[in-house]
């Protein structure tokens, strides 16, 4: 099955500075790929996906880069406030296009606490 | 709109009790997914459903079971409860699967001593 890796674990940054979190996965047919947000005793929030036909998204001051054939995304924060403090999860899944019956089911990385100091 | 809403919010149980998690969702949506979190990983898949009446496992299916007799709510059962099962459960629904898209309840923290 597939296997999602996050780095790194918990990662601080002063208000202003940027922030970026990486992912790797395992399976290549994975197709699908969210960010998702959680604050603290708070569901899940998606913030940013992006499909495997897209190299890079962008919406505001988050963005997402795919590279399909390292098998790697990654999160990028910039101009971080503290408000952007809270834990990432990215995730992957392979949808109906990929010819699986995945139901669109996620597998989650393990997750980063991201800190951003006034 | 709601948006999916779980109950309850914490619960402390006794090793060998059992208990019911409810999942709501307002958004017509056939997808429903439960989750739990632990720390250092991530949120797994514990069942999942694709519409009313049906049911599948998902990562971690072990001593929990799941019923969706209707389209808006899916409960998780814990039948006889163990301190491994201790965590955080994350319910989730989904309108379009392909599209992989999926909204969170705000959790149920779930303490089993």
């Amino acid at each position: 099955g597939e296997n999602v890796e996050q780095h790194p674990s918990t990662l601080s940054v002063q208000e202003g500075d940027s922030a970026v979190i990486k992912c790797t996965y395992s399976d290549s047919a994975s197709n699908y790929f969210p960010w998702y947000k959680q604050e603290l005793g708070k569901g899940s929030q998606l913030i940013i996906d992006i499909r495997s036909n897209v190299g890079e998204k962008k919406d505001q001051r988050i963005a997402v880069t795919l590279n399909k054939t390292a098998k790697h995304f990654s999160l990028h924060i910039t101009e971080t406030q503290p408000e952007d403090s809270a834990v990432y999860f990215c995730a992957a899944s392979k949808g109906a296009e990929a010819g699986g019956t995945s139901y669109g089911k996620l597998t989650f990385g393990q997750g980063t606490i991201l800190t951003v100091h006034p | 709109n709601a948006g999916v809403t779980q109950t309850p919010k914490f619960r402390v149980l006794k090793t060998g009790q059992s208990m019911t998690l409810l999942c709501a969702q307002d958004m017509n949506h056939e997808y429903m997914y439960w989750y739990r979190q632990d720390p250092g990983m991530g949120l797994r898949l514990i069942h999942y459903s694709v519409g009313e009446g049906t049911t599948a496992k998902g990562e971690v299916p072990d001593g929990y079971n799941v019923s969706r007799l209707k389209k808006q709510n899916f409960l998780l059962g814990l039948e006889s409860a163990a301190p491994s099962q201790t965590s955080v459960y994350f319910c989730a629904s989904s309108y379009e699967p392909s599209r992989g898209t999926q909204y969170f309840g705000p959790g149920t923290r779930l303490l089993v001593l």
